[in-house]
């Protein structure tokens, strides 16, 4: 069975601080995919990044970058200085060779003006 | 390029009334499609899949059903509605070959 974790339910922060959002998964699967979503208030899930089980090379992408860890089984994502259209819920998720996906129950961002 | 689409929007039925949701894909063909439930305040349960015209897997068992009567076409309905169904309906595609879900704007249903 496919598991993830996201640790932080919620997460409040001023804007331009940088925020991180843990992510842990289990899996027994040898090739699996790890994804973030994001849920803004408007409620539509947002893709922001993928992630194949063989490439372990980090990511950036603007303000955004991803630290995938597979000794830890971890994908963390981090929000560099902090805007407040970044305020919304993320979403780890995990997807073996089924094509489901598995998602982590999501951390709300809140960044304060 | 490709587009999803779900409505309505928004929902508000009794309890015991029936229930169709429609979620259609634009620009794309055979996808794989894909039914969640969010309850309020809480993660996604992947509800239905379905891989093909007429394949539907059922995730959860519960008072809901879900078919694809056409290739881009997905529709979840239920007979009674329970209070317990409330809760914000998202549809997702993947492409053949692809793993990243692409989520449509969603629907807020309200059972009272």
């Amino acid at each position: 069975a496919q598991k993830v974790t996201q640790a932080q339910t919620e997460i409040s922060v001023v804007e331009k601080e940088d925020v991180t959002l843990d992510c842990v998964y289990e899996t027994r699967d040898t090739t699996y995919y790890l994804f973030w979503y994001k849920q803004p208030p408007s409620g539509e899930l947002v893709f922001l990044i993928r992630r194949n089980s063989f490439d372990e090379q980090n990511e950036i992408s603007g303000r955004y970058s991803w630290n995938f860890q597979k000794s830890t089984s971890s994908f963390n994502f981090t929000i560099t200085a902090s805007q407040v259209v970044d305020s919304a819920v993320y979403f780890c998720a995990l997807s073996g060779g089924d094509y489901k996906l598995s998602f982590g129950a999501g951390t709300t961002v809140t960044v304060r003006a | 390029s490709q587009t999803i689409h779900q409505w309505p929007a928004t929902l508000v039925q009794p309890v015991g009334s029936p229930l169709s949701l429609e979620c259609t894909v634009e620009g794309t063909s055979n996808p794989n499609l894909y039914w969640y439930r969010q309850a309020a305040g809480r993660g996604l349960q992947l509800l239905f899949y379905s891989v093909g015209i007429g394949q539907i897997s059922s995730e959860v068992p519960q008072n809901l059903s879900a078919s694809r009567p056409q290739d881009r076409q997905f529709i979840l309905s239920s007979k009674k509605l329970l209070l317990s169904d409330s809760g914000f309906y998202l549809c997702a595609w993947t492409g053949l070959a692809g793993y990243t879900q692409y989520f449509g704007p969603g629907t807020r249903l309200t059972v009272l």
